[in-house]
């Protein structure tokens, strides 16, 4: 199984300033990263894919980087329905298991 | 639009076994692999397997095969999800989410999420 560990556990940020978030693999998985939002009560949201794909409808303040093992997720100015929790998680085909990193979540500072 | 909703919330005793629903509508339920995530309360995302709606093939993952077993309907867009020998740590809320569109059985991450079904498991 993949390992995925999402760095930091709780990242305090007052509202307009940048949020990077960190997840890493303990093993190489390409390009196959997503990151998902969650709120208190609701289904997670697709934010990114293949690492740095934005998906549909989501603003432009979110963008994803890096491949192989270490990745980022940047949210460029913090509006208040960006606090929440974050979660990376990876799908590579070998071994075909996806797996969730353990999540970062965002609150105001 | 897609949307998928689930069945209501289930409260049951160690030992027993549960099914969840999920009903698809807004495409075509055939043509993308469902997968189930679990939740347990506080805590992060785990995710169970998917079904192809198609082939009706599984893969599960290894922490739960054994005990899961995923099926559909295509006659009414809807996937199954039933976990057996339930323990108190089974509970959770359960998410079918859908995979994006991929190749085969290629993994793909999961663009849309039904609303989640609570089980509970107390004696």
């Amino acid at each position: 199984e993949i390992v995925m560990t999402q760095s930091p556990a709780t990242l305090s940020v007052s509202p307009g300033e940048r949020a990077t978030l960190s997840c890493r693999a303990s093993q190489s998985v390409s390009s196959n990263l997503a990151w998902y939002q969650q709120k208190p009560g609701q289904a997670p949201r697709l934010l990114i894919y293949g690492a740095s794909t934005r998906a549909t409808g989501i603003p432009a303040r979110f963008s994803g980087s890096g491949s192989g093992t270490e990745f980022t997720l940047t949210i460029s100015s913090l509006q208040s329905e960006d606090f929440a929790v974050y979660y990376c998680q990876q799908y590579n085909n070998w071994p075909p298991e996806l797996t969730f990193g353990g999540g970062t979540k965002v609150e105001i500072k | 639009q897609v949307q998928l909703v689930q069945s209501g919330a289930e409260v049951k005793k160690p030992g027993a076994s549960v099914k969840v629903s999920c009903k698809a509508s807004g495409y075509t339920f055939t043509g993308y692999y469902m997968h189930w995530v679990r939740q347990a309360p506080g805590q992060g995302l785990e995710w169970m397997g998917w079904i192809n709606p198609n082939s009706g093939g599984t893969n599960y993952a290894q922490k739960f095969q054994g005990r899961v077993t995923m099926t559909r309907d295509t006659s009414i867009s809807t996937a199954y999800m039933e976990l057996s020998r339930l323990r108190s740590d089974d509970t959770a809320v359960y998410y079918c989410a859908r995979s994006m569109p991929g190749d085969g059985d290629i993994l793909t991450p999961f663009d849309y999420w039904g609303q989640g079904t609570l089980v509970t498991v107390s004696s």
